[in-house]
């Protein structure tokens, strides 16, 4: 099955950026989507088709693509940023696409 | 305002059937998709299937196909996620979104507060 890839946490001091990645072999032809999540709550969308930005999310929060993988970025992080992030795309190659969701991402912010 | 109002706690046995809710209000209930989620404990998030309450047209991961029925009532705008006989594996939080776009299966903007199931004996 089709599988996306996060690495499991990621550091960063505040005021610094943070980069958070997620690759997959489909993400050239399919468009990457973020969320955060923080204890206790629901999903929040951060960046849609790729690079784009929902209304009432920070402009430090960015989105990137280059071939199989996906970057969030973060710049001037925050100690209000700590939380999970999840990728999110879709599998095309069977009878019809389905969602699919990276591992997640812990941002810890020192 | 865009809402998703799901259905509050459970606590389960083993083998017993359970069916949660997801009523959505502010919008066009019949023209968005609505999806299911879980969240088990500590872990990250899975998407399980959609549906489209406009014509009840649905589609699973293939990780859930077979294991859960996802169904809707346009009549009064609710989402259902539904197990015959619930496993203590069952054991998560399982959110309702809606997407973006109308069109789309994607990019979920708004979700619901989540339903926390409980299956123990």
């Amino acid at each position: 099955s089709y599988e996306l890839t996060q690495p499991p946490s990621v550091s960063v001091s505040p005021g610094q950026t943070a980069r958070i990645t997620c690759s997959g072999d489909a993400l050239p032809k399919q468009y990457a989507y973020w969320y955060q999540q923080k204890p206790g709550q629901a999903p929040v969308l951060v960046i849609y088709k790729d690079s784009e930005r929902p209304s009432g999310i920070p402009e430090r929060f960015s989105g990137s693509s280059s071939g199989t993988t996906v970057t969030l970025t973060i710049s001037g992080v925050q100690a209000e940023d700590e939380a999970d992030y999840y990728c999110q795309s879709a599998d095309s190659s069977g009878t019809y696409p389905y969602v699919v969701f990276g591992g997640g991402t812990k941002l810890t912010v020192l | 305002e865009v809402q998703l109002v799901q259905s509050g706690a459970e606590v389960k046995k083993p083998g017993e059937s359970l069916k949660i809710s997801c009523k959505g209000s502010g919008y066009s209930f019949t023209s968005y998709w609505i999806g299911w989620v879980r969240q088990m404990p500590g872990k990250g998030l899975e998407w399980m299937g959609i549906i489209y309450p406009g014509d009840s047209d649905t589609r699973y991961s293939p990780s859930f196909q077979g294991q859960v029925t996802i169904s809707a009532d346009k009549s009064i705008s609710t989402a259902y996620l539904q197990w015959s006989s619930l496993k203590a594996s069952d054991t998560a939080m399982y959110y309702c979104a809606r997407p973006l776009y109308s069109s789309s299966w994607y990019g979920f903007d708004y979700w619901g507060q989540g339903t926390l199931v409980t299956v123990s004996s």
